[in-house]
């Protein structure tokens, strides 16, 4: 397996443009999530889906993001309009379901993409 | 809430000499604990996990990390450093059964491992 495929691996754009990040999980996994990575806040989750369906989006910092996952093997995490603040690495990570069953949240460890480092000018 | 802290931003050590990075967590119930490594420009890859069983996890690359309820630690370590390790290492924890939203990094301990 290719492991998760993100792209794009880099992404320099101008404020108030729009931003497509994209991600392949792995086949076969249950659950996909989406990280943001600054040095000042560290790793911060945004997003995670399981079987599709969106869970928790508490972490999406504002209405400028939206992400999507139309299919289980494919996920979109959209910024419209950019600005500078949202500069950073982007991850997209999956990972099967604890011991197979359907309780949410019951997943096993996260394997990460290598991320999309956006700038915003 | 859950929280991890690892106290050491940088760990630096010999090449040949046995390493550790520490990781202390705080979490309700019994707490599933992983290691992660991160090098230049990738993203994090899974080193080693404990849900439950012998406190002494192995992992890849030779590390290994050592459970101690007590003192509720997850160090991680290996007994012979390459400088190949030389990484941002990151601690996590949750409660065994929570959310996505209960997984908590630490903030990351970079190992330089110096020839």
């Amino acid at each position: 397996d290719a492991g998760v495929i993100q792209s794009p691996r880099h992404e320099v754009t101008e404020m108030g443009q729009e931003v497509t990040l994209r991600c392949k999980p792995i086949s076969g996994h249950d659950y996909l999530f989406w990280y943001r990575q600054t040095m000042m806040r560290g790793l911060e989750l945004l997003i995670y889906f399981n079987n599709n369906v969106p869970i928790d989006d508490s972490g999406m910092p504002e209405d400028r993001f939206s992400a999507k996952m139309p299919n289980a093997s494919f996920s979109t995490l959209k910024i419209q309009p950019s600005e500078p603040r949202d500069s950073a690495v982007y991850f997209c990570a999956s990972s099967l379901a604890l011991g197979g069953g359907s309780a949410r949240g019951a997943y096993n460890e996260q394997f990460f993409g290598p991320g999309t480092r956006l700038t915003v000018l | 809430a859950q929280s991890v802290a690892q106290p050491e931003d940088q760990v630096n050590v010999a090449e040949g000499n046995p390493l550790t990075v520490k990781c202390t967590y705080s979490v309700s119930g019994n707490p599933y604990l992983f290691w992660y490594v991160q090098y230049p420009n990738r993203g994090l890859q899974f080193l080693l996990k404990y849900i439950t069983g012998d406190n002494l996890v192995k992992g890849s690359y030779g590390f290994e990390a050592e459970f101690n309820k007590s003192q509720t630690s997850f160090h991680l370590k290996k007994p012979s450093a390459l400088v190949s390790d030389s990484a941002l290492y990151f601690c996590a924890v949750r409660p065994l059964l929570g959310s996505a939203r209960q997984l908590t990094f630490g903030s990351g301990t970079q190992l330089t491992v110096l020839p």
